[in-house]
């Protein structure tokens, strides 16, 4: 079990705007940075997300992330088709790196 | 462009052992942490171990601490984990991915493999 709580499934259709949350459980949370990643089905893992809210080169800024207390979002807006698929989140925990048990997300 | 290509799965025994091989191509190798990432097949990610620009420092997620050691020769620009006292828990696709760290924080795992495949199985 994580120590970084997702929801195991989210949904939207085209144009919406989701968000998945990713909740720590320790005191840690409330000073680590969190990371976001995209997994499109039968590929490696993208990094969306660094240090909260910092997107990578490339990262359409449909994609944010924000982070409050002991929890963490990632924000989706307009909504594409080519969005579905799994989303994790992920932070230091002491001296390791932990990732949430993942997202699905499906576009309806 | 960045390649990170993973090498060494294959069918192991329960208690055998594997050594799995990342060939990194693309980017300075010895700028950038590296860590192996695991996913069990339909499964979610789960971060397995990691090691320093230079070698000096290695953390390893406690289900495979003191079974797994993670290296790197900066001369052939590869990563390397050696896995010892094989589970099946173990089966998964390995990915050799690279993050750059400063000294105040790291930027995110910002490249990762194809992966590898592991199966334990008697």
């Amino acid at each position: 079990q994580s120590v970084l709580t997702q929801p195991p499934s989210a949904s939207g259709t085209p144009g919406q705007r989701v968000t998945i949350s990713c909740s720590g459980w320790n005191s840690n949370f409330g000073t680590t940075y969190i990371y976001w990643y995209q997994q499109l089905p039968g590929t490696a893992p993208k990094l969306l997300i660094y240090r909260n809210n910092q997107r990578p080169s490339g990262v359409p800024d449909r994609f944010s992330g924000s982070k409050s207390g002991t929890s963490a979002s990632l924000a989706i807006s307009g909504l594409r088709s080519e969005d579905e698929a799994d989303y994790y989140c992920a932070a230091w925990e002491d001296t390791l790196r932990v990732f949430g048990g993942g997202t699905k997300l499906t576009v309806l | 462009e960045v390649q990170l290509v993973e090498s060494g799965g294959a069918v192991v025994q329960p208690g055998g052992s594997l050594r799995l091989s990342c060939a990194a191509s693309g980017f300075t190798f010895d700028d950038y942490t590296m860590h192996w990432v695991r996913q069990s097949p339909g499964k979610g990610l789960e971060w397995v171990s990691l090691i320093t620009w230079n070698g000096g420092t290695t953390y390893y997620a406690d289900s495979v601490k003191g079974r797994f050691t993670i290296s790197r020769d900066s001369s052939k620009n590869s990563l390397s984990l050696q896995m010892n006292s094989l589970r099946s828990e173990d089966t998964a696709f390995y990915y050799c991915a690279k993050e750059f760290c400063s000294t105040t924080f790291c930027y995110g795992i910002d490249s990762w493999g194809q992966g590898t495949l592991v199966t334990v199985s008697s």
